[in-house]
């Protein structure tokens, strides 16, 4: 069965410093979405992706926040200059009827 | 947007009871999925039930629209049970707005 793929599974940095968290959808899919999960709470929307464009966007992110999808294939979340509390699990999914998620990247904010 | 409640938020069963977990939504929603977050933190894929019901070997879900609740039913529970259940609807734009999670506790 497919499945949408992430890279990394964890990311341990610095606080200030940029990172860049790599999605590779189901590949018929054509709606893309991150999702972020503070330790402990509920998941929360992000950003989705349609058409190489956000589509929609929550207030969480804000313009430390970019999204793009390179080549076709890759989607990436780039958060420029992270915070402490960026700390999180970050999933990707995508979506043909129901939404497949990845397994997450563990991204934590020294 | 939409307000996703579920309860209990937390359940500890003996393993071989049964459990019901519900999930209720404040406006008309036209699908709803069911989630297992594993140990790991993956979100595993449990139903997608805009109404009626479904059954998957010990687990089944019920969605009832007109009434804005869903129920999902485990029954003879094993200790890989445990995990967080969540369920989750789409808003505007099909993002998913997720409940709170019912925590479980599966006991041996």
């Amino acid at each position: 069965e497919p499945e949408v793929t992430q890279t990394p599974s964890h990311q341990v940095t610095q606080m200030g410093q940029e990172v860049i968290l790599r999605c590779v959808p189901i590949s018929n899919h054509l709606y893309f979405y991150w999702y972020r999960q503070i330790l402990g709470q509920k998941v929360e929307f992000l950003v989705s992706f349609y058409n190489n464009e956000i589509s929609e966007k929550s207030e969480i992110f804000d313009d430390q926040f970019s999204v793009e999808r390179p080549d076709g294939s890759n989607f990436t979340l780039k958060i420029r200059s992270t915070k402490l509390e960026d700390s999180a699990m970050y999933f990707c999914a995508s979506i043909w009827e129901t939404q497949y998620f990845g397994p997450g990247t563990r991204l934590l904010v020294l | 947007g939409i307000q996703v409640e579920q309860s209990p938020p937390d359940l500890i069963l003996q393993e071989g009871a049964n459990s019901t977990l519900r999930c209720n939504f404040s406006d008309s929603v036209n699908n709803l999925q069911w989630f297992h977050q594993n140990p790991w933190g993956q979100l595993i894929n449990l139903f997608y039930i805009p109404s009626g019901t479904k059954q998957n070997g010990r687990l089944s879900a019920t969605t009832v629209a007109t009434e804005r609740y869903s129920l999902l039913y485990i029954s003879s529970s094993q200790t890989t049970d445990s995990g967080v259940y969540f369920c989750a609807v789409p808003d505007a734009g099909n993002m998913l707005t997720f409940g709170g999670g019912t925590r479980l506790m599966v006991k041996p």
